[in-house]
């Protein structure tokens, strides 16, 4: 079936340690992107990528980075320079003139 | 910079009344996309406006794009409990698409 995987679902962050969360799609789409979203509130932009091995900052990249090495896969890295990196993170695919679709999202908690 | 605001942003409704939720946006764009949002999950997409004056219905729910007025609208016509959700309007912009910060919907017996 084609659609868009996060991994893990949940994940557990000492203070200092960086972590990667997974974003593979299989929809062959060309734009990808990440979003944060704190409880109660919207998405916050992070970064974005129209294009492999091309991405752009969003309006909260600080803390966060990104590679877009191959089509499917745009893994985001949350730093130990992320404050307060605990927030569900939502990885999307899309054509780049479309609706976005969303993987099921990944949930980081700092202890 | 292309802002999205949504209102209301909290919306208490009991089943069977009618209510409209509003998207307004900063810029010029005529593609405007409404998502739904259940409590700890991901965003589902629910209606993709690509026109002026483009109307999509699904269910209860329609909604419509007046993209001289810079205004969405996804109206709500005789509530029930399993439209209680975060709906979402996002705008698509230059390089990336905006969302507006969701209007949480709480539909009462």
């Amino acid at each position: 079936d084609g659609g868009i995987t996060q991994s893990p679902k949940y994940l557990f962050r000492k203070e200092g340690q960086n972590v990667t969360l997974s974003c593979e799609q299989n929809l062959n789409h060309d734009a990808m992107y990440w979003y944060r979203q704190d409880p109660g509130q919207g998405l916050r932009l992070i970064y974005y990528s129209q294009i492999v091995n091309d991405f752009q900052k969003g309006d909260i990249a600080e803390g966060y980075s990104v590679s877009r090495e191959k089509k499917e896969s745009f893994p985001l890295t949350v730093t130990s320079a992320q404050k307060n990196p605990t927030a569900f993170y939502l990885c999307a695919s899309g054509t780049g003139t479309g609706e976005l679709f969303f993987g099921e999202g990944s949930r980081l908690t700092v202890l | 910079e292309l802002k999205v605001e949504q209102n209301p942003l909290f919306l208490s409704m009991q089943e069977g009344k009618n209510y409209t939720i509003y998207c307004n946006y900063s810029t010029t764009s005529d593609r405007l996309y409404w998502y739904r949002q259940d409590p700890g999950k991901s965003l589902e997409s629910l209606f993709v406006l690509l026109s002026n004056g483009a109307v999509k219905q699904e269910g209860r729910l329609m909604a419509s794009l007046d993209t001289k007025a810079r205004l969405s609208t996804l109206h709500i016509t005789a509530a029930v409990h399993d439209l209680s959700a975060t709906y979402f309007c996002a705008v698509d912009g230059d390089d990336d698409m905006r969302f507006g910060a969701g209007t949480r919907l709480t539909v009462k017996p």
